[in-house]
Formats: C-alpha cells, sequence, structure tokens
C-alpha cells in the first residue's frame, strides 16, 4: 500500500514562531488531507490539498502531486496550537478507492 | 448541522462482552467508514461503507462487524470484545462531490479489561 511519512516527528516552540511540516508520500494521490487533533482528541480538518496552494488564516499548504510531498506552514504559532497534524492521503488507483493512509503524525508543542 | 456524531462518547467492556458504536451523520453523505487509532500511530481503517445496504473490509477488519442499514447510520459491531480492541474509535464520512473530503465524529473511547 501507499507509505505516508511526516516530519519531524515532534516539533517545540515558543509561541509567535513560525514552523514547516513535511509529508512525503510514495504514489500518486487523488485526495490529500491535513488535520489537527487537539489535546481533547478531536480531529479538526484543516485543509483540502490534493495540489496547490492554499491559505487560511496563520496555516497554508502546499501540495507537489508530482514530487509527492505536502507542506503544511504554521506562522506565528499559538499555545491554542499544540497538538498532533496527520497528514492522510487517498491512493489514486484509476477510481475512488475512498480509503485514507494516515502517517504517524507531527506532535507539536508551543510553549508561552 | 451536527455533522459526524458518534455514540456512546466512553466505554469500558469486560473480554468477551458486546457492544456496538453508532455513528450519524446529517450531510447526506455517500460515504461512511470507521477507524481505530492507537498510541503514537496515526488512524487505520476498519470498515467502510459506500452507500446504503454495502460494507467492505478495511485495513484491519479481523474482531468486528459493521451494517449500514439507512444512509445517515453506520454501525460498528464487536462481539466478543478483546483487550488488544482497547482504542479509541473514529467514525467519518465523504462524498464524491466533495472529492472524497472526510469529516470525523469525536472518537469513542473503549476500554477493554
Amino acid at each position: 500500500g501507499i507509505q505516508v511519512e511526516q516530519s519531524p516527528p515532534d516539533l517545540i516552540l515558543q509561541e509567535g514562531a513560525n514552523s514547516t511540516l513535511r509529508c512525503n508520500f510514495s504514489d500518486s494521490v487523488n485526495n490529500l488531507q491535513w488535520f489537527h487533533q487537539n489535546p481533547w482528541g478531536q480531529l479538526i480538518n484543516l485543509f483540502y490539498i490534493p495540489s496547490g496552494t492554499k491559505q487560511n488564516g496563520r496555516l497554508s499548504a502546499t501540495t507537489v502531486a508530482t514530487e509527492r510531498y505536502s507542506l503544511l506552514y504554521i506562522s506565528s504559532s499559538q499555545t491554542t496550537d499544540s497538538g498532533v497534524y496527520f497528514c492522510a492521503v487517498e491512493r489514486n488507483s484509476g477510481g475512488s478507492n475512498y480509503k485514507l493512509t494516515f502517517g504517524k503524525g507531527t506532535l507539536l508543542t508551543v510553549n508561552p | 448541522n451536527a455533522g459526524v456524531t458518534q455514540t456512546p462518547k466512553f466505554r469500558v467492556l469486560k473480554t468477551g462482552q458486546s457492544m456496538t458504536l453508532l455513528c450519524a451523520q446529517d450531510m447526506n453523505h455517500e460515504y461512511m467508514y470507521w477507524y481505530r487509532q492507537d498510541p503514537g500511530m496515526g488512524l487505520r481503517l476498519i470498515h467502510y461503507s459506500v452507500g446504503e445496504g454495502t460494507t467492505a473490509k478495511g485495513e484491519v477488519p479481523d474482531g468486528y462487524n459493521v451494517s449500514r442499514l439507512k444512509k445517515q447510520n453506520f454501525l460498528l459491531g464487536l462481539e466478543s470484545a478483546a483487550p488488544s480492541q482497547t482504542s479509541v474509535y473514529f467514525c467519518a464520512s465523504s462524498d464524491w462531490t466533495g472529492g472524497n473530503e472526510q469529516y470525523f465524529g469525536p472518537g469513542t473511547r473503549l476500554t477493554v479489561t
């Protein structure tokens, strides 16, 4: 199956710092999503981004499908950004295969 | 819209007991999914459904059964719970009109002793 690798596994920041999280995947994809899992365990959709660039406030994401990677940028980080960030992909099998494969996540801690 | 809801939020079972987890969505999505999340890992797909009356196996289906009798509901059953099924269970739904972007419920924390 498709492999999804996220880096770094852990990241500690001071409030106000910027960061970049990376997601590499091993095959072409129909779908790529970024999620934030907050300390209460809730999974929050950040971006649906199989290709191109999107921005939402202090967060932005870029997926370069031809090179099989995606980047999530967090600017001016806040303590509420803490949690685990997951990348998940749906492999392109010539149609929809419906299945998201998740990476193991990046644990982000933002200190005040 | 409530989105995706899950019942119950927490449950403790003894080995060998059975239970059913309920997932409901009000977005009229065709596709629904059950995942489990274990410590230090991402989510893994247990079973999924591409429409009312259909189900299919995911990555880790053993020990679980599912049913999709109504479009808005997707049930996950454990017939004889085992400690290895201690996990957090997430339900999700999606639709092809949205490019299959999946939306997740709040999760159910299950402990099997």
